[in-house]
């Protein structure tokens, strides 16, 4: 079973710049989710999709993001314009139910730099 | 606010020597505590999880110590490997909840 694939690995852009991040989750996962890791800090949620709807976006930081899931499949996330408080390591996640009995599982994350 | 606290931060021991990662947590709602380990490069994978009804649960050489009175939960590694070397990560969550609350992470070097 392929695993949660995320793309870019790396990606280093300029203040004000857009970047957008990209996730496949594993296949028949209905529910995807966005973390975040700032270095050295918690890793912290950004938002959780269950199919093509917005389940929960609590942790999305402001406006400057923008996540999508069209036809429940990959997921985009969106920064623009970037600001240099906006690197770290993206991490998302994927489960086939509730998550508490099924867990998470992580894709290997983008670690975006602004420079 | 931070809602999940790990310590320490970083760790070095002996090959054969026993780890402990501790964390601790605010809210007496949460009722799932997973740990997971991260090698470089890679994502976070799920290695060993406990619900607040237990106080210890075991998975080969990986323990968890619970103590719900004092909202504190602990990571213990039996007879540790140098491939034990990763970051590991606490979290909390509400089982109905699909938000997990992480902890900062813990370095491990585990030295041959």
């Amino acid at each position: 079973e392929a695993g949660v694939t995320q793309f870019p690995s790396h990606s280093v852009i300029e203040k004000g710049q857009t970047v957008t991040l990209r996730c496949d989750p594993i296949s028949g996962h209905d529910n995807l989710y966005w973390y975040r890791r700032v270095m050295g800090k918690e890793i912290k949620f950004l938002l959780h999709f269950v199919k093509e709807s917005k389940q929960d976006e609590s942790g999305m930081p402001n406006n400057r993001f923008l996540a999508e899931r069209t036809g429940g499949t990959y997921s985009t996330l969106k920064v623009q314009p970037a600001e240099l408080e906006d690197s770290g390591v993206y991490f998302c996640a994927s489960s086939q139910g509730d998550s508490g009995n099924y867990g998470y599982t992580f894709g290997s994350g983008t670690r975006l730099t602004v420079v | 606010q931070q809602q999940v606290k790990q310590s320490p931060q970083s760790l070095i021991v002996q090959k054969g020597g026993i780890p402990i990662i501790n964390c601790a947590y605010e809210n007496t709602a949460f009722d799932y505590f997973p740990w997971y380990q991260q090698f470089p490069g890679k994502g976070p994978a799920l290695l060993i999880a406990i619900r607040p009804d237990v106080s210890e649960k075991k998975e080969g050489r990986f323990t968890i110590s619970f103590n719900k009175s004092a909202k504190q939960f602990s990571l213990h590694i039996m007879d540790s490997q140098p491939g034990d070397s990763a970051t590991y990560f606490c979290a909390a969550s509400k089982v109905d909840f699909n938000k997990f609350y992480f902890g900062s992470g813990t370095k491990l070097n585990v030295k041959p």
